[in-house]
């Protein structure tokens, strides 16, 4: 079965710093991957998604993930973070049946002053 | 703008006295999903509508039906809710089939937060 995995459920960066969130996948077949940012009382909004057609892929707000096939990873960066990133961040894998999506744990990402 | 709307943003409602959670879609997506997410957890998908086809995930209660009258409207009902429902209810949408691709990119509404007193 389609799964992923988050690493860390907590991550915090300086503002202006590197952000990079982790997500390895499990999947019998070519994956279709994405990532998804909460921010309270608020629904998910789509950053990104790979559909096979790229392996790095840019996203909203000045996100991109690359898909490393070697690696089974597909890691959220960006390279300065700003306060207003501040939130939860869930990569997603569709199932390999039927149409859900199965969610990672999900990291909450604190950016500091 | 296209968009997932949920009424009400904010329920309450008592132990056991049935409750209904609406969605719309502007989007005309083939596909309405009903997923339960709380606190510090990832969404739990519950259901979903695949047209007028009902999905039910195998390890939803039954105390939760859903109906979907038309292509834009969906609707999560919640028989008799316990103190363990209390969560964020989230609405979601995508455009499945042959045409789209099939990627399953899918549209959250901004979600409805049950609470039970």
């Amino acid at each position: 079965a389609q799964s992923v995995t988050q690493l860390g459920s907590h991550v915090s960066v300086s503002e202006g710093a590197l952000v990079l969130l982790r997500c390895n996948y499990s999947s019998s077949v070519p994956p279709y991957l994405f990532w998804y940012v909460q921010y309270p009382n608020q629904g998910l909004q789509l950053l990104l998604k790979y559909t096979s057609a790229a392996t790095l892929v840019k996203g909203i707000n000045g996100f991109e993930a690359e898909f490393k096939k070697s690696e089974t990873s597909f890691h959220l960066t960006k390279p300065s973070a700003h306060m207003s990133d501040a939130a939860e961040y869930f990569c997603a894998v569709r199932a390999s049946s039927g149409y859900a999506l199965n969610f990672g744990k999900g990291t909450s990402l604190l950016v500091t002053p | 703008d296209a968009m997932v709307i949920q009424n009400p943003r904010y329920q309450v409602t008592q132990f056991g006295k049935p409750v209904t959670l609406s969605c719309s879609q502007t989007l005309n997506h083939n596909v309405m999903y009903w997923y339960q997410q709380k606190s510090s957890q990832a969404p739990k998908l519950l259901f979903h509508y695949y047209d007028k086809d009902f999905n039910n995930e195998a390890d939803t209660p039954d105390n939760f039906q859903s109906r979907r009258p038309n292509t834009s409207f969906c609707f999560l009902d919640i028989r008799s809710p316990g103190l363990g429902d209390a969560a964020m209810y989230l609405c979601a949408t995508s455009r499945d089939g042959v045409l789209a691709g099939s990627y399953n990119e899918q549209f959250f509404g901004p979600g409805t937060r049950l609470t039970v007193l």
